[in-house]
Parts: C-alpha cells; structure tokens; sequence
C-alpha cells in the first residue's frame, strides 16, 4: 500500500517561478526521502530529512516536516526547464526495515 | 563509485512466456537490494527486498519470483507471464543501516502482449 500521497497530482509553472509539492503520509517514520524522476527513467534521490528535524536545504531545493501533521513538502526555487519531471515522497516507516514506500508522484512540467 | 546496470532496457514478451530481468551493483559491498514495479503514472510498488545472498522477501503475492545468486546481483524472473506483469520494473539499491538512500537503476520497460 502507498504510505505517501503527493499533492497536486501535476504542477505547471514558468521558469523562474518556484514550485511547491506536499505529501502526507499515515504512519510514524524513520525518515522521509524526496527522489526525482524523469520520463522513462530511473529514480534519483534529491534529499532525505529525518524524523527530528524540520527543515533542511539542498541547493535550490527547501523540505519541510510537520510530524504531528504527518505531513512534508517540498519546494523548488527559481525553477528552470531542467527541473520538468515527476518528484516522488517516500517514507521509511518505523519497524518497515528500510523498506520504503512510495507515493503516486507530481508531475511538474516547467515552461521556458 | 557505485554504479547499477540493469538489463534489458526494454522487452515486448507474448503471454506464457518466461521471463528474466537482471540487476547487478559494483562499487559496493553488502548491499539491500530492491525490485520495484511502477505502472503508467503511478507510484511504485515494492515487490522483493533482499539484504544478502539466497535471502528474498517477497511484499506482494503475484506471479514473479526474485533470487540473488551473487552478493550484487539480483534477478528478476516469472515462468508465466500475464498480461498484468506488463509495467515498469525498476532495481535499486541501498547502502546497509538507517537513513540509506535507494540508487536506482534505468529500469525495464515490460510490455506483454
């Protein structure tokens, strides 16, 4: 079953916009891990924020966590044509023995 | 550095048919091994986990089977396919302990017709 659910399902802006993504889950995690994928490709982890922290930066990339809301997000500065892709949350749940659980995606497309 | 191969890139298979997809990792020892199936504009569903040789969890019933033969080699496999196997499958890998990112390969793109 998906632990995750990204929000909205599919996200356009314009280059130079920032792009903001949101994923709720349901049970206690370990830590919850952002990847990035592009069509037909591989996933590509982008940054992992553990239980105890609430934010944390990656270059243009800022996530959040809100555990007593179960919730993260995730936002993408200045935004540029090479950032088109789907961004998936996953979550390592405790006891889950880092088996991770992914959810459905958003779908970004950014516009030149 | 690690780098995983995964093979083939893509497979068209007629239903009944066997199948075999592989995974191998270098650079790293130990490794947790992943196969992952995603469908068109889906999330990804975990189908085998794998933290050492001959050791096979397997998430979901279904018809498929996973072995790891080699400490990074990790293999795919059904003796019959259905049309419902035909998606994205996807290996991965992980480094062992807490707080281990997934490195994924490029994935195979399985249609079964």
């Amino acid at each position: 079953s998906q632990q995750g659910e990204e929000d909205p399902q599919a996200l356009s802006i314009q280059e130079g916009e920032n792009a903001t993504m949101n994923c709720s889950y349901k049970t206690s995690i370990n830590n919850l891990q952002w990847y990035r994928q592009n069509s037909g490709r591989g996933l590509v982890h982008l940054i992992l924020i553990r239980s105890n922290e609430r934010e944390k930066h990656s270059g243009r990339l800022r996530v959040t966590l809100d555990t007593s809301k179960k919730s993260s997000s995730l936002l993408i500065t200045a935004s540029r044509a090479a950032d088109t892709a789907s961004y998936f949350c996953a979550t390592d749940a405790v006891n889950s023995w880092g088996k991770l659980q992914f959810g459905a995606g958003t779908q970004v497309v950014v516009t030149p | 550095s690690q780098t995983i191969h995964q093979w083939p890139a893509t497979l068209v298979q007629p239903v009944g048919s066997p199948l075999s997809l592989e995974c191998t990792v270098e650079g790293t020892s130990n490794p947790n091994l992943y196969w992952y199936r995603q469908a068109a504009g889906r999330g990804l569903q975990l189908l085998f986990y794998s933290v050492g040789i001959g050791q096979i969890s397997s998430e979901v019933p279904q018809n498929l089977s996973a072995s790891r033969p080699q400490d990074r080699q990790f293999i795919l496999s059904s003796k019959k396919l259905l049309l419902s196997d035909s998606g994205f499958y996807l290996c991965a890998w992980s480094e062992r302990g807490g707080d281990s990112p997934l490195h994924f390969g490029n994935g195979t793109r399985l249609t079964v017709t």
